[in-house]
Parts: C-alpha cells; structure tokens; sequence
C-alpha cells in the first residue's frame, strides 16, 4: 500500500517548457487534490476534483491545467512553465470532500 | 473569506518542556479543523480532526483541543523526533476547499 505517490520528484525547466506532473493513490479515494506549497504562503489548493469525472478550480489556478484520468490518478500540467511557478508541488487524496485528506511526498519544481 | 492563523511561527524547546500551539481561524462556518505534521522534505502527516467546539484528541504527547475561534495544539514533554512543522487546516465547505495556515516550525533541543 503505496498511499499517494508523485512523479517526478525533481524537476528543472527552462521557462516556456510544458511538463506534466503525475499523481496516483492507491487508497480507493474519491477526491483528489493539487497544491503548491511557498515559503511563507502556506499550502494553496491549485485545483481539486471533488470525484472521478470532474474538476473544479481552486485559489491559483492560472497557468495550470489538470487532468482526472480515472479513479486513480489526477495529472497537473504545466503548458508553458514561468519562473512565478517554481514551488514545491503537492498532490492529496481524501475519501470525500469531508475527510482528512493525505499527501504524496511532492515535486520540487525549478522554472529558470 | 476564510483565513487561518497559526502562532509563534518558529517555537524552541528543550526535550521536556511542554507548550502550545496555536492556530486562530475565521470561517463563515467551520466543518472540521485538521492538524498535519511536515517534516523537512516530505508531505503533511495527518494527526487530528476536529468538528466541534469543546472537542479533544490525543495521540501519545499531542493533544488537540478547538473552541469556536481557535485550536490549540498542546505538546507535553516533548523528545526531539517531535520537531518537524506543524499545520493547521480548516474545511468551510467553500470552493477554496481545504484553507492551510503557513505553520509553527516546531524545534526541540535534546
């Protein structure tokens, strides 16, 4: 039992680049999670997909595009990456909406 | 909008010297208050959950209390594998979700 796992864990762009960011769990979670994570900015939801089938924008979306492939797994991609987006990324998983939700171990994102 | 504030951002200890944290939050109606632990170069942990004032958790030397305005979290003497940041997180139910307070960098001196 894996819990939530992310690919990669490093990454480093030129800025223009696209990449996609994976996240998969493995728990039978129905919602699915994307923050970034600032110095001093706290965890800030990118956007969230409530269950399989749907999406919905969170505080920062701009810039940012994702994808709730299945049950499983919920891809963040980045079309055309800027500096303003290097951050340590997050992705979660809750049973619901009402639960406490649980974290991958994050990507470490570098825009030159 | 809701708005969650954690105080000291940075608190020291020495290996038995228990305190509190605290976490202060505004919500136009609160369905749970989470506590998350981080430790350098990792995700957030969850510890508790909270849904009402009045309520308490504990889980070896943490306890986590919450009133209607703010939620402490009460570590009795702690051991220096306690260090680590800790969050708060509070569920409105509103679009934002999940809105996370920027944490307490907890240090404890052996």
């Amino acid at each position: 039992n894996a819990g939530v796992t992310q690919t990669p864990k490093f990454q480093v762009l030129k800025t223009g680049q696209s990449m996609t960011l994976q996240c998969a769990q493995d728990m039978n979670h129905n919602s699915m999670y994307w923050y970034r994570q600032d110095p001093g900015m706290g965890l800030r939801l990118i956007y969230y997909s409530a269950s399989e089938g749907t999406t919905d924008k969170g505080e920062v979306p701009n810039g940012y595009n994702v994808s709730r492939l299945n049950k499983r797994e919920f891809s963040l991609r980045l079309e055309s990456a800027a500096p303003s987006q290097t951050s340590v990324y997050f992705c979660a998983s809750a049973q619901s909406s009402y639960n406490e939700q649980f974290f991958g171990p994050g990507t470490r994102l570098t825009v030159l | 909008e809701d708005q969650v504030t954690q105080s000291p951002e940075a608190l020291r200890l020495q290996e038995g010297e228990s305190s509190s944290l605290n976490c202060s939050y505004t919500v136009s109606g609160l369905r749970g208050l989470f506590w998350y632990r981080q430790d350098p170069g990792k995700g957030p942990e969850f510890l508790f959950t909270l849904y009402s004032a009045g309520e308490e958790k504990e889980k070896e030397r943490l306890k986590a209390t919450l009133t209607k305005k703010e939620s402490f979290l009460h570590i009795t003497a702690p051991k220096p594998e306690d260090s680590a940041t800790y969050l708060c997180a509070v569920d409105s139910g509103g679009y934002q979700k999940v809105t996370f307070g920027t944490g307490t960098k907890l240090q404890v001196i052996p």
